[in-house]
């Protein structure tokens, strides 16, 4: 069965800092990998999206991720963080072919300090 | 175009009761996916509907229950709720339900159950 980890809970960085999020999936088959992130009292949105092709993937407001099989990771980045940043981040795999089954990953909950 | 729609925002029941959530798709898209949202646990998928037939079923039990109508509008119900049913409900919705498209999000119903 696919999972995918997010062994960071909580991280705060400092407006300006850097960021990189953390996931790692499971998944025999070639996944399709997702970034979500949910604002306070919000649904989901999307932040980008890998199938193939360039392993680094360019999302909205900022932020990239990098598909490394090797280390079965997709790690989220953004260079310089601003406290509008402040959510809730899922990184989610699902199979190619086949319907909606998508699986999350526990969140990491991003703090912004000024 | 209007977002995903869930209502109602906020629910309270006691336990036993029983709860009926409704999700109104954007338009033109015919795939309804529902997922439960807790702190502990992240999203879980629940089950995935398009043209009024369920297509995928997570693992929860029978007392969970959904439906999608003609308007691709769906709608999920909770039986005998236990305390353990409290959490965010998110309603998601994509054109066809292809594993390679986007979920679109709603911003939840939070339901506690006293």
């Amino acid at each position: 069965a696919q999972s995918v980890t997010q062994p960071d809970i909580h991280i705060t960085v400092s407006e300006g800092a850097s960021l990189e999020l953390r996931c790692n999936y499971s998944y025999g088959a070639t996944p399709y990998l997702f970034w979500y992130v949910q604002s306070p009292g919000q649904g989901l949105q999307l932040l980008l999206k890998y199938f193939s092709g360039d392993t680094l993937v360019q999302g909205i407001k900022g932020f990239e991720a990098e598909f490394k099989r090797s280390q079965s990771s997709f790690n989220l980045r953004k260079p310089s963080v601003h406290w509008s940043d402040a959510a809730e981040y899922f990184c989610a795999v699902t199979t190619a072919g086949g319907y909606q089954k998508v699986t999350f990953g526990i969140g990491t909950k991003l703090q912004v300090i000024p | 175009k209007a977002g995903v729609t869930q209502t109602p925002r906020y629910l309270i029941k006691t336990r036993g009761q029983q709860v009926t959530l409704s999700c109104s798709p954007i338009s033109g898209h015919r795939s309804v996916s529902w997922y439960q949202q807790t702190p502990g646990q992240g999203l879980q998928f629940l089950f995935e509907y398009f043209s009024e037939t369920q297509r995928n079923k997570g693992n929860f039990p029978g007392r969970f229950s959904g439906r999608q109508f003609s308007n691709s509008r769906s709608e999920m119900n909770v039986s005998t709720l236990e305390l353990g049913d409290s959490a965010l409900y998110l309603c998601a919705s994509s054109r066809a339900g292809g594993n390679e498209e986007k979920l679109f999000f709603g911003s939840g119903t939070q339901l506690s159950v006293l």
